[in-house]
């Protein structure tokens, strides 16, 4: 079965500072890891997925299998960054596979 | 371009009320989901469609119908409403030969009394 859990709700970090969003998942095949971010009163979009490898926004997220972690990393946190983060996870066996959602981390950006 | 386009943006209801949230697409997208959003438990798929004739159930399917009758629309059907329904509801599309991106339409926001 497919799960992902996100275990901080709400992470408070200072202008500056690094950030760290931590996404752990399990399932029993061949994943593919994406972290998505609502702004306030925007849709929730995409904001990186691990197949792609890049840095959005200053963003990053490696994929450790050994771990079955994504993490979403920061190194200068902005006070824009402030939002809820969502990981989610779906299968790469076939184009089909379902998305399912982590609780989310509510990400505040004290100035 | 519209999107994902959800209708309506807020309803309150009655319990035992029936209503339908509807989705539309124009992206020609072949995958729809529906998930619901609660404080604390995050986005949770309902239910999902990989093409027209075809659904399947989701994390939380119970009290919920979907049909998929064309390619650019999936409607969410709630037959007998409950105050465990008050929820904030996403429908979501995304390309199967692609990146995996999913498209969210801006939400519903549903409110059983």
């Amino acid at each position: 079965a497919q799960r992902v859990t996100q275990p901080e709700k709400l992470l408070s970090v200072f202008k500056g500072a690094p950030v760290e969003l931590k996404c752990n998942y399990s399932y029993s095949g061949s994943p593919e890891l994406f972290w998505y971010v609502q702004y306030s009163r925007q849709r929730l979009q995409l904001l990186l997925r691990h197949i792609s490898r890049e840095s959005i926004k200053g963003f990053t997220a490696d994929l450790n299998k050994g771990e079955t972690s994504f993490h979403l990393k920061k190194p200068f946190a902005q006070e824009e960054d402030s939002a809820m983060y969502y990981c989610a996870l779906s299968g790469r066996e076939t184009s089909y596979d379902k998305v399912i959602f982590g609780p989310g981390t509510s990400l505040s950006v004290i100035p | 371009n519209a999107g994902v386009t959800q209708t309506p943006k807020f309803q309150v209801l009655k319990t035992g009320q029936s209503m339908t949230l509807q989705c539309a697409q124009d992206m020609n997208h072949e995958y729809m989901s529906w998930y619901r959003q609660d404080p604390g438990m995050g986005l949770r798929l309902i239910h999902y469609s990989v093409g027209a004739g075809i659904t399947d159930q989701g994390e939380v399917p119970n009290g919920y119908n979907v049909s998929r009758s064309t390619t650019e629309d999936f409607p969410l059907r709630l037959l007998s409403a409950a105050p465990s329904q008050t929820s904030v509801y996403f429908c979501a599309s995304r390309g199967l030969a692609g990146t995996g991106e999913l498209f969210f339409g801006e939400g519903s926001r549903l409110t059983v009394l």
